[in-house]
């Protein structure tokens, strides 16, 4: 299929574990960021990738690890997940740089840690 | 520092209502301003942009116009439907931020029919 996707779209973990969520866009887009979503705050930008093998943090880097080693996919992981994780996470795409603005966004992977 | 505000939601109307959601920001510059929309159990989309002043930005019937006096891009659509009903968000793109686009906290909108 086209597009972005994001999996899985549901993940439950405790604390303390290590979690890794999925990014695949089909468009072979140069840019890739990864969002977080939670109520009364927007979307945050944790990481952004201008290409393969070129990684950068955002606003909310802190516990997180990206990679990109092929332009399609960029996983984001959490080494050791902690309570204040608990979000909706996007994962984006844009073949705009960061100048032209539209980025195209997977549907979502809903992270609970307990 | 730079940052938008948007008005809160929820916004909640009748079908066929005018809907406007306030956004202003403050920036140094005149960054490229965008506005995304949510629908229920889905990522973001880009609804509309303008890149400069005085530029209006206009999809699905949605309306806003880069205002550099007031420093705002309001939203607005003349007559809503029930399908309008989605989360809404404000995205400039500061140059401070090296561009990159910085949401403001969204507004949920109710349609009711």
């Amino acid at each position: 299929d086209a597009g972005i996707t994001q999996s899985p779209r549901y993940k439950i973990t405790e604390t303390g574990r290590q979690v890794t969520l999925m990014c695949h866009q089909t468009w072979s887009h140069s840019y890739m960021f990864w969002y977080r979503q939670d109520l009364g705050h927007g979307l945050r930008l944790i990481y952004y990738s201008a290409a393969a093998d070129i990684t950068d943090k955002g606003e909310v880097p802190d516990g997180y690890v990206v990679s990109r080693s092929k332009t399609e996919n960029f996983p984001l992981t959490l080494e050791s997940a902690t309570r204040s994780q608990t979000s909706v996470y996007f994962c984006a795409s844009s073949d705009y740089g960061l100048a032209g603005g539209e980025q195209f966004f997977g549907p979502g992977t809903r992270l609970t840690v307990l | 520092g730079d940052s938008v505000t948007q008005m809160e939601g929820p916004v909640t109307l009748s079908e066929e209502a005018f809907l406007t959601i306030n956004c202003t920001y403050t920036a140094t510059g005149y960054p490229s301003l965008f506005w995304y929309v949510q629908y229920p159990g889905e990522g973001l989309q880009l609804l509309l942009k303008a890149t400069k002043a005085d530029d209006k930005g206009s999809n699905k019937g949605f309306e806003a116009t880069y205002r550099k006096e007031t420093t705002s891009f309001h939203l607005e659509k003349g007559s809503v439907q029930v399908s309008d009903s989605a989360v809404y968000f404000c995205a400039p793109a500061f140059k401070a931020a090296g561009n990159k686009l910085t949401f403001g906290g969204g507004t949920r909108v109710l349609v009711k029919p």
